[in-house]
């Protein structure tokens, strides 16, 4: 299957400070990207929807000025938590959409743990 | 409302046996997509099998097929064959139409036990 990869990893930071975590579509072009949110033992929320070149649509409830997307190109997009609290702790995951069996199939990252402290 | 259900939170099923993870949903669009991922304790997304709602057939990859059926609005998943590394969360995912994008089920956790 398509191969999305997303860094960092893992990061653990201060209140306060922005954190910005990167998505790449590595062997093919993604004109719509996903980025969902997953808190511990539940499911995967979308936040946003990211379109390149223009702005991304978020979900309800989803704070745009907290919760920056770029999707600058037709393989990056990033997501840039601002301020954050400890309350934004949680496992990111980017989605990007490619062709694959039986027509369009969401590829996803490895996800990004991050930690407020 | 369009709605993802999955009824068991956790299952348990003895290796090499086989095992069904329950999904229904509730839609009033003609056309959609079920998709099944799995995702171990490292949190990736692992794509399991897809399934169109205008497909006749169930699709089948692998040890994985999914039991679709339409009227009861219900895309099971059924495992063949455990595996320990079958251990995980199990998710059950709809695309309802166009180029939205993917909604997710609660979740199973699945352990396979020796």
């Amino acid at each position: 299957g398509a191969v999305v990869s997303q860094h960092p990893s893992r990061v653990i930071c201060k209140s306060g400070t922005s954190v910005k975590i990167e998505c790449r579509s590595l062997d093919f072009q993604a004109t719509t990207m996903f980025w969902y949110r997953q808190f511990p033992k539940q499911s995967l929320m979308l936040m946003a929807t990211s379109n390149e070149g223009s702005k991304a649509t978020y979900e309800q409830g989803v704070e745009k000025d907290k919760f920056l997307i770029n999707h600058a190109s037709l393989t990056l997009s990033t997501l840039t938590v601002t301020s954050a609290h400890p309350e934004d702790s949680s496992f990111y995951i980017c989605s990007a959409r490619a062709r694959g069996k039986g027509g369009e199939t969401q590829y996803f990252g490895p996800g990004t743990r991050l930690l407020v402290l | 409302a369009q709605k993802i259900t999955q009824t068991q939170p956790g299952m348990f099923v003895q290796e090499k046996e086989a095992v069904t993870l329950d999904c229904t949903y509730d839609t009033s669009d003609p056309s959609y997509g079920l998709f099944w991922y799995k995702q171990p304790s490292s949190g990736e997304m692992i794509f399991l099998i897809y399934q169109g709602s205008y497909d006749q057939q169930n699709a089948t990859e692998g040890r994985y097929s999914l039991n679709f059926q339409k009227a009861r609005k219900s895309a099971n998943l059924v495992i063949s064959a455990s595996q320990l590394g079958d251990s995980a969360m199990y998710f059950c995912a709809v695309r309802w139409s166009g180029n939205t994008p993917l909604v997710f089920g609660k979740g199973t956790r699945l352990s396979v036990i020796a």
